[in-house]
């Protein structure tokens, strides 16, 4: 059965603190993907990898990094947590070749809760 | 560019009535589209995908969507509601060309006992 998993299910942190959210998948997946999920914003790309050590921005970058040193891990990274981002953060992973029609495989989702 | 609106945020039914959730793309290309379930404080579930082959294409528990080019939509309906239906749904466009997927901003579906 493929998975995806994220390394917490519930994070409470301070305003300021580093934050590292880790996913890992088993499917071989060229493509991982970082989501961040808010009421009535639908899924907003935050990064994507779509090879070790590759990275490209999405549609909210700021105030969040990526790292991607094996194939099966790709951690999001808060510099300095502040209140809003607190979210509900998704990752994901899908095959490559850049065809539009692979479906992406999610994780059960990171509550994250800046104080 | 690519766009997905789904139409309705929120939609109630009754247990055993059938479901439409409704999903009007926007594509310069064919484009490849999906739709999501995610239950409560879960991860993101496939249901469906269409990727140019049949048009009426059908997904897990029961669930399909009907690929319209002449109306750009992709409604996903199913015959009868099970209380186990209740979740939130994402109809997602694919970019083509791109790694990219967009999303709509979801249809929480009720259902009524």
């Amino acid at each position: 059965d493929v998975k995806v998993t994220q390394s917490s299910r519930y994070l409470v942190k301070r305003t300021g603190e580093k934050v590292f959210l880790e996913c890992v998948q088993d499917m071989d997946h060229e493509n991982m993907f970082w989501y961040r999920q808010d009421p009535g914003l639908g899924l907003r790309l935050i990064y994507f990898s779509y090879d070790v050590k590759m990275k490209e921005k999405g549609d909210i970058p700021e105030g969040y990094s990526v790292s991607r040193e094996k194939k099966e891990r790709f951690s999001l990274i808060l510099e300095s947590a502040s209140t809003n981002q607190t979210s509900m953060y998704l990752c994901a992973s899908s095959l490559s070749g850049g065809r539009s029609y692979n479906e992406q495989f999610f994780g059960p989702g990171t509550r994250l809760t800046v104080l | 560019a690519q766009s997905v609106t789904q139409l309705d945020s929120h939609v109630s039914v009754s247990e055993g009535t059938p479901v439409l959730l409704r999903c009007n793309y926007s594509s310069s290309y064919s484009p490849s589209l999906f739709w999501y379930v995610q239950h409560p404080n879960k991860g993101l579930q496939l249901l469906l995908k269409y990727t140019s082959a049949a048009t009426l294409v059908k997904g897990i528990n029961g669930f399909e969507a009907e690929f319209k080019k002449s109306e750009t939509s992709f409604h996903l309906t199913k015959p009868s509601a099970h209380m186990s239906d209740a979740a939130e749904y994402f109809c997602v466009v694919s970019v083509s060309g791109t790694y990219k997927y967009i999303f709509g901003t979801g249809t929480r579906l009720k259902v009524l006992a």
